[in-house]
């Protein structure tokens, strides 16, 4: 049973294309993440959210907007696709105690084309 | 601004030996930090974590060190096996402000 699951796993799209990328954990945890890792591999927070509330927004175009149905579930949608947005996102959660860390997705690759 | 830097972005080890990944940081709020692993299409996996109150914190062949007067942190594994080998990240957190900020990873390959 999947802790952190995102779909879809690969997301090949033409520029201006609108997408979405989804995101549900398990854990019961409270905070969840986005982080978007670029062709350097560069691992670069974009979102955080606690129980539904946005927390951290990383300097992210408007064109990137998440949304947190429940706290289980962090989508991200993202509007007019352009070629710079070809990455790897991940979703993670963590619970309150930093012991533990974040446990992270298996990310989605999107090539925008 | 790279606030955590991995400065070698690879390392090739003999299985058997003992595998160092260091990892160097600017930000002096930074009072937590973690290794994470990674292999080829899968997420960061959690491996080992170190607060700022200790030097050393120990997991079975896994060991971090931290040096906070020097900003340094280096995770250390021994005996290295085959399936170590992966990309390792480092990352660190301050109290508060709920993320991790991530070096940009070292790739360890361990040789038979």
């Amino acid at each position: 049973d999947t802790a952190v699951s995102q779909t879809p796993k690969y997301l090949v799209t033409q520029m201006g294309n609108d997408k979405s990328i989804k995101c549900e954990q398990n854990l019961g945890h409270d905070t969840m993440y986005w982080y978007k890792q670029d062709s350097k591999k560069f691992l670069k927070i974009m979102f955080s959210y606690n129980n539904k509330e946005l927390i951290i927004n990383e300097t992210v175009p408007n064109r990137f907007s998440p949304k947190s149905p429940d706290k289980a579930h962090l989508n991200l949608h993202i509007n007019s696709l352009e070629l710079g947005d070809s990455a790897v996102y991940f979703c993670a959660s963590s619970p309150p105690d930093r012991d533990y860390g974040y446990t992270f997705g298996s990310g989605t690759r999107l090539t925008v084309v | 601004d790279q606030q955590v830097k991995q400065n070698s972005p690879s390392l090739s080890v003999q299985e058997g030996r003992i595998s160092i990944l260091n990892c160097d940081y600017t930000n002096s709020m930074f009072d937590y930090f973690l290794w994470y692993k990674k292999y080829p299409a899968e997420g960061p996996t959690f491996l080992i974590s170190i607060s700022s109150i200790k030097d050393k914190n120990e997991d079975g062949r896994f060991t971090v060190f931290l040096n906070k007067s020097a900003k340094h942190l280096s995770l250390h594994i021994v005996p290295s096996q085959p399936g170590d080998s992966a990309v390792y990240f480092c990352a660190a957190s301050s109290r508060g402000a709920q993320k991790l900020v991530f070096g940009q990873g070292t790739r360890l390959t361990i040789n038979p």
